[in-house]
């Protein structure tokens, strides 16, 4: 089966500039996850979705972040104003069930985004 | 919350077994323990998934005790290609609502050496 896709692979803005990062979970997944990787580190949950309505969004930065996944499928994170410390990776993910219920995580390559 | 604790990093030479191991503590009921392995460049990807006793699988061993504070991955006969970051994770968030995102602490670097 096709993967988790993600695009753009690598994206170069200035700050304050904004940014979109699209994702196709795998078909028929029906929870998906957007993950921030900073260099070194975890990734960390940013937003988690269950068909098209958000569970858990707890620690995505509201004033600047923003994710949707209309009808349920494909999803869109955006970034406005961008900063410095946005630096980082962005994985989707995609899982049939809620993560920690036995259901195994599929991420895509990720997003990968400079700051200037 | 549920959070875990592994080493920072940890070196072996090919053909040696590698055990790392992960202690949650808070580890909720319902909490499957996962780890994932992830290459530069890539995201994480699965390699296994436990709740309780000893899980086999064609790439690793997933040991954990009977009261779950811990768990142990083992990758036997390691060589040059599983030099990775490897993470544990186990469910975080309220039990009760069913809705439990996975968190990634820092995870384990392995460097194998030949």
């Amino acid at each position: 089966e096709a993967g988790v896709a993600q695009s753009p692979r690598y994206k170069i803005i200035e700050k304050r500039q904004s940014v979109a990062f699209w994702c196709n979970p795998i078909s028929g997944h029906a929870t998906l996850y957007w993950y921030q990787q900073i260099l070194g580190q975890g990734p960390k949950l940013l937003i988690q979705f269950q068909n098209n309505g958000v569970v858990d969004d707890s620690q995505l930065p509201k004033d600047r972040f923003s994710a949707e996944r209309l009808k349920g499928v494909d999803s869109t994170l955006k970034i406005q104003p961008a900063k410095l410390e946005d630096s980082a990776v962005y994985l989707c993910a995609s899982t049939r069930r809620p993560g920690g219920m036995s259901g195994e995580l599929f991420f895509g390559e990720g997003s990968r985004l400079t700051v200037l | 919350l549920a959070k875990t604790t592994q080493p920072i990093s940890m070196d072996s030479y090919e053909g040696q077994e590698v055990n790392i191991t992960c202690s949650h503590n808070n580890i909720a009921t319902n909490d499957y323990i996962t780890w994932y392995q992830q290459f530069p460049s890539q995201g994480p990807r699965f390699i296994i998934q436990g709740y309780k006793t000893k899980v086999t699988n064609e790439v690793a061993s997933l040991f954990i005790p009977a009261d779950r504070k811990s768990s142990t991955l083992s990758l036997p006969r390691v060589s040059l290609s599983d030099t990775a970051v490897y993470y544990c994770l186990v469910g975080d968030g309220p039990v009760d609502t069913g809705r439990r995102a996975l968190t990634f602490g820092s995870g384990t670097r392995l460097q194998v050496q030949p």
